[in-house]
């Protein structure tokens, strides 16, 4: 079964550091998401990116953060300079299609980010 | 933001039924569904119901929706020791894909 694949499965870096996070997408999907998991917190979402470009955002996803589509496969969140409060699960996700409760988003496993 | 809460945790007997609740704050949500979270995997869409639907039923699974009241049930029915997971209950709205999650609640299923 396809599946949505995130490397690595945990990156500590130090504060004031850049990170990227890696994900591959299912190789049909045109949707691509971020959402981060700070622990005992709930699930929140950071962004979502179609036909190369931010098609929304949140508040969490300020300057620090980018999203790229460098290759046909890869889907990456960069933090710019990480803070103590970035440390978090961040999971990334893809679907077909979107707006709709039978336009499924498969997730990765999730990156866990420690910053330190 | 809207708010998406559920219990922190759940523990039941294997064979008996699991009931997880959600309430949400929302009153544009359009759908609302259930994922369930297995250690060291992603998130899994269980099942998911339309908001103007107020029941959904798969397999061993039944959702209930009180629109009205804004409260969301999962029922599993037989829980089984391989239904021990995190459960999170999301919505989200006609405008976008963003989900709203809660925070989950953690089965543990004994046997």
């Amino acid at each position: 079964e396809p599946e949505v694949t995130q490397t690595p499965s945990h990156q500590v870096t130090q504060m004031g550091q850049e990170v990227i996070l890696h994900c591959v997408p299912i190789s049909n999907h045109l949707y691509f998401y971020w959402y981060r998991q700070i622990l005992g917190q709930k699930v929140e979402f950071l962004v979502s990116f179609y036909n190369n470009e931010i098609s929304e955002k949140s508040e969490i996803f300020d300057d620090q953060f980018s999203v790229e589509r460098p290759d046909g496969s890869n889907f990456t969140l960069k933090i710019r300079s990480t803070k103590l409060e970035d440390s978090a699960m961040y999971f990334c996700a893809s679907s077909e299609e979107t707006g709709g409760a039978d336009t499924e988003a498969f997730f990765g496993q999730g990156t866990r980010l420690t910053v330190v | 933001g809207e708010d998406v809460e559920q219990s922190l945790f759940l523990s039941v007997r294997e064979g008996d039924s699991s009931v997880i609740n959600c309430t949400y704050t929302d009153s544009s949500s359009t759908y609302l569904y259930w994922y369930k979270q297995e250690p060291g995997a992603g998130l899994q869409l269980l099942t998911y119901i339309f908001s103007n639907m107020d029941m959904k039923q798969d397999q061993r699974l039944t959702v209930l929706l009180n629109k009205k009241d804004k409260h969301l049930s999962l029922r599993i029915a037989d829980t089984q020791t391989g239904d021990s997971a995190i459960y999170f209950c999301a919505e989200s709205s006609n405008s976008g894909y963003a989900l709203n999650f809660g925070k989950g609640t953690s089965l543990l299923v004994t046997p």
